[in-house]
C-alpha cells in the first residue's frame, strides 16, 4: 500500500465549476500538508500549507485536513482554465530544514471553456 | 521567476558520458534537495543537504553523486546512467523555520540518457 494515494485523473470540468481533489494516507505520524500545482514541463509551486485539521482558505482555494480519517481535500472555486494543472499533495511528519515530503502521484485536472 | 534556478533545463547523455546539472537557489535557504519525477511516479527524493551537509540519501545509485558547495548551490554529477534514468529532476529549497516544512522548487532538468 504506497502511503499516500491520490487518483490520477485526469479530472475534466467546465470552466467555472467547483474542482474537488483529495488524497488518502496511511502514517498518522503525518502532521504537515501541502498543495502543489504543476503545469505541463514545469517545477511545482505551493499552493497551500496546513497543519491543523479543518479548513485553510487563500482566494478560491480552500484546502481541508480531517486527521481522524487521514484525509486531505483540496477545493478550487470558479475554474478556470489556467487552473489546468497537475495537482500534488504532499505531507510530512516533522517541521525541521531538511524534512522529507512524501508526495502523492498528482491529479491532472482539466478545465474546458 | 523562481527562486530556484536549474541549468540546463534540458540534456541529452549517452550512457557513457558524464555530466553534471547545476541548482542555485536566491532564497536564503539552508536546506537543498534533488526529487526525481518520473512518468506516472511520484515525486522521489533522492537527497537532502542541510546547512551544506547530506542528511540524507535514498538508496540512489552511485552513478548519481551530488555534491554542496555552500548553502546556495547544489550540483548533480551524472555517470554511466541507464535509460531508465530519463526523468525530470528537480531541485528544491527549504528554510527550517516559519513553514519550514514548505520546500519550494526550481523548473527542474529534463534528462534524456540514450
Amino acid at each position: 500500500q504506497k502511503e499516500v494515494e491520490q487518483d490520477p485523473g485526469p479530472l475534466s470540468v467546465p470552466e467555472g465549476a467547483i474542482v474537488s481533489l483529495n488524497c488518502t494516507y496511511s502514517n498518522s505520524a503525518f502532521q504537515y500538508f501541502m498543495w502543489y500545482r504543476q503545469y505541463s514541463r514545469k517545477g511545482p509551486e505551493l499552493l497551500m500549507y496546513t497543519y491543523s485539521s479543518g479548513n485553510k482558505e487563500d482566494g478560491r482555494f480552500t484546502a481541508q485536513v480531517d486527521k481522524s480519517s487521514k484525509y486531505i481535500s483540496l477545493f478550487i472555486r470558479d475554474s478556470q482554465p489556467s487552473d489546468s494543472a497537475t495537482y500534488l499533495c504532499a505531507m510530512s511528519m516533522i517541521k525541521a530544514a531538511g524534512n522529507k515530503l512524501t508526495f502523492g502521484g498528482g491529479t491532472r485536472v482539466l478545465v474546458k471553456p | 521567476e523562481t527562486g530556484v534556478t536549474q541549468t540546463p533545463r534540458h540534456l541529452v547523455m549517452g550512457m557513457t558520458n558524464k555530466k553534471s546539472l547545476k541548482c542555485e537557489q536566491h532564497l536564503g535557504h539552508n536546506a537543498m534537495y534533488w526529487y526525481k519525477q518520473s512518468a506516472k511516479k511520484p515525486l522521489e527524493l533522492m537527497f537532502v543537504y542541510s546547512l551544506e551537509e547530506r542528511v540524507e540519501n535514498n538508496s540512489v545509485p552511485s552513478r548519481f553523486s551530488p555534491e554542496c558547495p555552500n548553502s546556495s548551490h547544489l550540483f548533480l554529477h551524472l555517470h554511466t546512467l541507464q535509460p531508465e534514468d530519463s526523468a525530470l529532476y528537480l531541485c528544491a529549497s527549504s528554510q527550517g523555520t516559519g513553514d519550514g516544512n514548505t520546500i519550494y522548487f526550481g523548473e527542474g532538468s529534463w534528462l534524456t540518457v540514450v
